[in-house]
């Protein structure tokens, strides 16, 4: 697609269970990142994959989160046993060259615990 | 720790007014300064950059007004109007290591233009 492709856009979870969230980065792009946004505290890096590199798993807030990059494109990113605490919009970005610092976000996948 | 401070966190503004915007950092290997556009329900766009060997960068309606010696970068938006209304977040890269790849961002500011 044109643009990063993240899905689903909406999740409402119980407290407890496990989530899924997908991004598909912009085609061709070497670097996807996630960031988390929480309302009022701009945005938290949580995980960056570059290339075939081992990620940057450092912004992870806990051991219930993890995310994998299959094929050097999609990416998921698991939340295990959620908590209210987790209730955030999850983004993803992508990257092209080295040498350009844009990223481009996708519109992000808004996760409620309840 | 915030690396990026990030001010005011709201600002309402007429329209055709000026908006700025102003973030401070502590870092002084950042070398790569962008601000992002973020309307409701979307993700955040790039909307203009600069690295600190320029002083200002403008780009139609959008100034980025650059001190080094301060370790302080504003956002100008001249002849603000409705459809400017987002939150605008300034960030910042650079450094060795994680820093060379990582953006981090500042708490957002959410501007109001209003008619």
């Amino acid at each position: 697609g044109a643009g990063v492709s993240q899905s689903p856009s909406n999740k409402v979870t119980e407290k407890g269970k496990d989530v899924e969230l997908r991004c598909d980065p912009i085609s061709g792009h070497t670097a996807l990142y996630w960031y988390r946004q929480s309302l009022g505290q701009g945005l938290e890096f949580l995980i960056y994959f570059q290339g075939n590199s081992a990620p940057d798993k450092s912004g992870l807030p806990s051991d219930r989160f993890s995310a994998e990059r299959t094929g050097g494109s999609v990416s998921t990113l698991t939340i295990q046993r959620t908590q209210q605490e987790d209730s955030a919009v999850y983004l993803c970005a992508s990257r092209g060259g080295e040498n350009t610092g844009e990223l481009f976000f996708g519109e992000g996948s808004r996760l409620t615990v309840l | 720790q915030q690396q990026v401070k990030q001010s005011p966190q709201s600002l309402i503004v007429q329209k055709g007014g000026i908006s700025i915007i102003n973030c401070a950092y502590e870092n002084t290997a950042f070398d790569y300064f962008p601000w992002y556009q973020q309307f409701p329900g979307k993700g955040p766009a790039l909307l203009i950059a600069i690295r600190p060997d320029v002083s200002e960068k403008k780009e139609g309606r959008f100034t980025i007004s650059f001190n080094k010696s301060a370790k302080q970068f504003s956002l100008h938006i001249m002849d603000s109007q409705p459809g400017d209304s987002a939150t605008y977040f300034c960030a910042a890269r650079g450094g060795s290591g994680a820093g060379s790849y990582q953006l981090t961002f500042g708490k957002g500011t959410k501007l109001s233009v209003i008619p």
